[in-house]
């Protein structure tokens, strides 16, 4: 079964600050792996994913992230944190061998102070 | 361009009344369907998806159930609703299997009291 972790529920950063989020994963076979974000009582907002090709991933909102296999990792990140950023964010993944479904981390609250 | 649509909004149902929720896609043909549940603000638990007409996998036993009438219409229900069905219900659709994204309804906020 494929599983994905967010060891931290709560990230604080401040503005301005370099901002990190962490996801790991676990799955049979090749993964493709996804970060959304959630505003408050909002459906989610798909951020970027990683299909295949180059390790580091480009999305929206000068967000990116970075596979890395061999820590089964795909962390978030963003170079400079904006009070906006402040929301809720999942990490995501889906296999061929789990089928059509994709499952969740718990997710991870960012809170950027002005 | 295709858009999802959910509603209600929000909804606030005594214990052991019905539930119908839906969720209808446009601007697209034969999606993967899926409905998740987010209980307090935190990790999305998937319910139900589906790949076609009638095709319902269910992921977690509960007292729910989901149906799929038309190819872009997908029905979460209820008989007799629990304290427990409480929490937000996102619709999602997609395209194909593997790499493609997944695209979220504005959610429900179900209140069962």
């Amino acid at each position: 079964a494929q599983s994905v972790a967010q060891p931290e529920d709560q990230v604080n950063v401040a503005e301005g600050n370099p901002l990190t989020v962490k996801c790991t994963y676990s799955v049979s076979g090749n993964p493709y792996l996804f970060w959304y974000v959630q505003y408050p009582n909002r459906g989610l907002q798909f951020l970027l994913k990683y299909i295949t090709g180059d390790n580091l991933v480009k999305g929206s909102y000068g967000f990116e992230a970075e596979f890395n296999k061999s820590q089964t990792s795909f962390h978030l990140k963003k170079p400079s944190a904006l009070v906006s950023d402040s929301a809720l964010y999942f990490c995501a993944v889906r296999s061929k061998a789990a089928g059509n479904k994709l499952t969740f981390g718990g997710g991870t609250r960012v809170l950027v102070k002005p | 361009s295709q858009t999802i649509h959910q509603w209600p909004a929000t909804l606030v149902q005594p214990v052991g009344s019905p539930l119908s929720l839906e969720c209808t896609v446009e601007g697209t043909s034969n999606p993967n369907l899926y409905w998740y549940r987010q209980a307090a603000g935190r990790g999305l638990q998937l319910l139900f998806y589906s790949v076609g007409i009638g095709q319902i996998s269910s992921e977690v036993p509960q007292n729910l159930s989901a149906s799929r009438p038309q190819d872009r219409q997908f029905i979460l229900s209820s008989k007799k609703l629990l304290l427990s069905d409480s929490g937000f219900y996102l619709c999602a659709w997609s395209i194909g299997q593997g790499g493609e994204k997944l695209f979220f309804g504005s959610g429900t906020q179900l209140s069962v009291l």
